[in-house]
C-alpha cells in the first residue's frame, strides 16, 4: 500500500523559506508512470497545485510561484522536498505532497498533508 | 493560463436527490478533466478522470460527461456519505493542472 508522509516545521517566520520533505513508502519514486507533485489548501479555501517533479529531476512550476519554488528529488531516500522562499501570511496553508498518474492525468494518493502557518 | 470556473459554489440537497456540479474551462482541454471529493480534515479522493471514467472504487452513483470547455458531474442519488466538497481539475499540460474553486454539497 502506498504511503505519502509530508515532513517539516509547522510554523515558519515571514520572509524566510518554508521547506517541506515528502517520504514515499510502499513503492518507488524511480517509476516512469508517474509525477511528484506538491498542492497547497489555505484554510477554508480551495486546491492549488504549486508543482510537480519526475523522477529524473524534470520540474513543473505553477507560473504564480515559479520564482518562489523549488522542488528536488532524492531516489536513494524515495523523498521528494519542496522550498518556498520569501513566505507571506497568503503562504498560510495545508500542504500536501501527492503522486500524480501519468496515463490519467489525474492525482491517485495523497498525502495526510500538513499545516504551514506563516507567522512570527 | 486555464481558468476553471465551477458552479454552483454551494448547493443544499436531501438525500436521495440527484445533484449536478458543472464547470467551465477557459479554453478548450478535450477530455482532459478529473472531479474530487474533499471531506473535512481530509485529503481529495479521485472520483473521475478523463471527464468521463469511473476511478476504481467509487460508487456508481458518480457519473461524468462533458468535453472541450464544459464539463459536468452527477450525482444520481445522493448518499449521506457524499456531503462534501468537490473539485475540478484541468489537465490539459499535465503535469500542469487546475482547480475550480470547489462546489460544497450540503444537507438540506
Amino acid at each position: 500500500q502506498l504511503q505519502l508522509q509530508e515532513s517539516g516545521p509547522g510554523l515558519v517566520k515571514p520572509s524566510e523559506t518554508l521547506s517541506l520533505t515528502c517520504t514515499v513508502s510502499g513503492g518507488s519514486i524511480s517509476s516512469s508512470s508517474y509525477y511528484w507533485g506538491w498542492i497547497r489548501q489555505p484554510p477554508g479555501k480551495g486546491l492549488e497545485w504549486i508543482g510537480s517533479i519526475y523522477y529524473s529531476g524534470s520540474t513543473y512550476y505553477n507560473p504564480s510561484l515559479k520564482s518562489r519554488v523549488t522542488i528536488s528529488v532524492d531516489t536513494s531516500k524515495n523523498q521528494f522536498s519542496l522550498k518556498l522562499s520569501s513566505v507571506t501570511a497568503a503562504d498560510t496553508a495545508v500542504y500536501y505532497c501527492a503522486r500524480q498518474l501519468v496515463v490519467v492525468a489525474a492525482t491517485i494518493y495523497w498525502g495526510q498533508g500538513t499545516l504551514v502557518t506563516v507567522s512570527s | 493560463d486555464i481558468q476553471m470556473t465551477q458552479s454552483p459554489s454551494s448547493v443544499s440537497a436531501s438525500v436521495g436527490d440527484r445533484v449536478t456540479i458543472t464547470c467551465r474551462a477557459s479554453q478548450g482541454i478535450s477530455s482532459w478533466l478529473a472531479w474530487y471529493q474533499q471531506k473535512p480534515g481530509k485529503a481529495p479522493k479521485l472520483l473521475i478522470y478523463a471527464a468521463s471514467s469511473l476511478q476504481s472504487g467509487v460508487p456508481s452513483r458518480f457519473s461524468g460527461s462533458g468535453s472541450g470547455t464544459d464539463f459536468t458531474l452527477t450525482i444520481s442519488s445522493l448518499q449521506p456519505e457524499d456531503f462534501a466538497t468537490y473539485y475540478c481539475q484541468q489537465a490539459n499540460s499535465f503535469p500542469q493542472v487546475t482547480f475550480g474553486g470547489g462546489t460544497k454539497v450540503e444537507i438540506k
